[in-house]
């Protein structure tokens, strides 16, 4: 199937600091989504993003697909989004619906 | 729409018990997913249902697992007999069509002792 690579793994924030989060993926898709799960275990979505670019608050992100790779941005980051972020993309041998996640980027920012 | 609705939130059984897990899924979603967490295999697909049909069932780990979805507003996951490796998270997620946004549950945290 389809693989999707997270980086970094972890990662460790002052309050109010930026940070970016990347996705590659071994395959062109048409279906890409970002989620955080907080720390209760919900997932949460945050985009639906298989290309360009969008922002919601201090969330953005950056799909290219052509080059194969999503990047998340957190600016003015906050305890509250601490959490695990996983990319989630849409095989395409399965018509995109089988989302195949990757091993997320676990995210503490301290106060 | 009050999203994804998943019963119970958590459940312990004991080995050999069946267990039975609940999804509502969003009015007007025709896609329905059942996935499983585990922190050794991560996220992933058990089934999927469009409209009412199981579509994909190639993640069912084994004959002790059964899913139904007899009408667009509710589907169950059931295992008989559980086993203590059945101990997971197990997420319900709906989406409008297919390969459109999901939307996943507050998932059910499955312990099997």
């Amino acid at each position: 199937g389809i693989q999707v690579e997270q980086s970094p793994p972890d990662l460790i924030l002052q309050e109010g600091a930026n940070s970016t989060l990347r996705c590659n993926f071994s395959d062109s898709v048409n279906n890409l989504q970002w989620f955080h799960q907080n720390p209760w275990g919900q997932l949460i979505n945050l985009f639906y993003i298989p290309s360009g670019t969008k922002q919601n608050g201090r969330l953005s992100a950056t799909t290219v697909a052509t080059e194969r790779y999503s990047l998340l941005y957190i600016s003015s980051s906050q305890t509250t989004d601490s959490g695990v972020y996983f990319c989630a993309v849409g095989d395409p041998r399965s018509n995109d619906y089988k989302l195949s996640f990757g091993a997320g980027t676990t995210v503490t920012v301290r106060a | 729409d009050a999203g994804v609705i998943q019963s119970p939130r958590h459940e312990v059984t004991e080995m050999g018990q069946e267990v039975t897990l609940r999804c509502k899924p969003i009015s007007g979603h025709n896609s329905l997913f059942w996935y499983r967490q585990t922190m050794m295999r991560g996220l992933e697909l058990l089934i999927y249902f469009n409209n009412n049909v199981p579509i994909d069932d190639s993640g069912m780990p084994e004959d002790r697992f059964s899913a139904k979805m007899p009408n667009a507003s509710f589907s169950t996951l059931k295992i008989q007999p559980s086993e203590p490796r059945d101990s997971a998270v197990y997420f319900c997620a709906s989406s409008f069509t297919a390969s459109t946004e999901a939307f996943f549950g507050q998932g059910t945290r499955l312990t099997v002792v």
